[in-house]
C-alpha cells in the first residue's frame, strides 16, 4: 500500500497565488521529501525534511511537518504558470534504502 | 557533476518479446540504484533496488528482473512482456547509507502492444 497520500489529486490556479498541497502518512518516518514531475519527464527533488523538524523554507517552498498527524504540507506562494507539474509526497518509513511515493497532485496554474 | 543516463526514451514491443532497459550514472561512486514504474496518472512504485553490484532486491513479484552488472550500470529486464508492463520506467540513484534525495534519470516511455 501507499505510505504517502497526496491531497488534493488535483489543484488548479492563478498565476501568483498560492499553492497548498498536502501528504499524509502510516508509519514512522526518519524524513519526509518532496519531489516535482513535469509531464513525461523524470522528477526533481525539491526539500527534504527530517522527522525533528518542523518547518523548512527554500526559495517560494515551504514545507511542514506533523509527525503526531503523520502529515506534511507544501506551500508554493505566488505561484507562476512554469510551476506547473505533478507533486509527490515521499517517506522512507523507517528504511535505510527506499522511498515510497504517493500518487501526486497534479498542479495547474494558469496564465 | 553527476548524470543519469537512461535508454531508449521510447519503446513500443509485442506482447511476449523480451526487454532489456539500460541505465548508467556518470560521476559518482558507489551508488545505490532503483528502477521504478509509473502508470498514467498513478505514482511510482518502486520495482528493484541495488546497493551494490550484482545485489538486487525485488519490491514486487512481476516478470520483470534486474541486473548490476558494473557500479554504475543498472539493467531491467523482462524474457516475455505482457500488457500490463506498459508504463513509464524511471532509473535513480542516491549516495550512500540513508534516504537522502534520489536523482532521476528521463525516463523511458514503454508501450506493449
Amino acid at each position: 500500500s501507499q505510505q504517502g497520500e497526496e491531497d488534493p489529486q488535483a489543484l488548479s490556479i492563478q498565476e501568483g497565488e498560492n499553492a497548498t498541497m498536502n501528504c499524509s502518512y502510516k508509519t514512522s518516518i526518519n524524513n519526509l521529501q518532496w519531489y516535482r514531475q513535469n509531464s513525461g519527464r523524470g522528477l526533481v527533488h525539491l526539500i527534504l525534511i527530517r522527522s525533528n523538524e518542523r518547518e523548512k523554507h527554500s526559495g517560494r517552498l515551504r514545507v511542514t511537518l506533523d509527525t503526531s498527524k503523520k502529515s506534511s504540507s507544501l506551500l508554493i506562494t505566488a505561484s507562476r504558470a512554469a510551476d506547473t507539474a505533478s507533486y509527490f509526497c515521499a517517506t522512507d518509513g523507517g528504511s535505510n534504502y527506499k522511498l515510497t511515493f504517493g500518487k501526486g497532485t497534479l498542479l495547474t496554474v494558469n496564465p | 557533476s553527476q548524470t543519469i543516463h537512461q535508454w531508449p526514451a521510447t519503446l513500443v514491443q509485442p506482447v511476449g518479446s523480451p526487454l532489456s532497459l539500460e541505465c548508467t550514472v556518470e560521476g559518482t561512486s558507489n551508488p545505490n540504484l532503483y528502477w521504478y514504474r509509473q502508470a498514467a496518472g498513478r505514482g511510482l512504485q518502486l520495482l528493484f533496488y541495488s546497493v551494490g553490484i550484482g545485489q538486487i532486491s525485488s519490491e514486487v513479484p512481476q516478470n520483470l528482473s534486474a541486473s548490476r552488472p558494473q557500479d554504475r550500470q543498472f539493467i531491467l529486464s523482462s524474457k516475455k512482456l505482457l500488457l500490463s508492463d506498459s508504463g513509464f520506467y524511471l532509473c535513480a540513484w542516491t549516495t550512500g547509507q540513508g534516504v537522502y534525495e534520489q536523482y532521476f534519470g528521463p525516463g523511458t516511455r514503454l508501450t506493449v502492444t
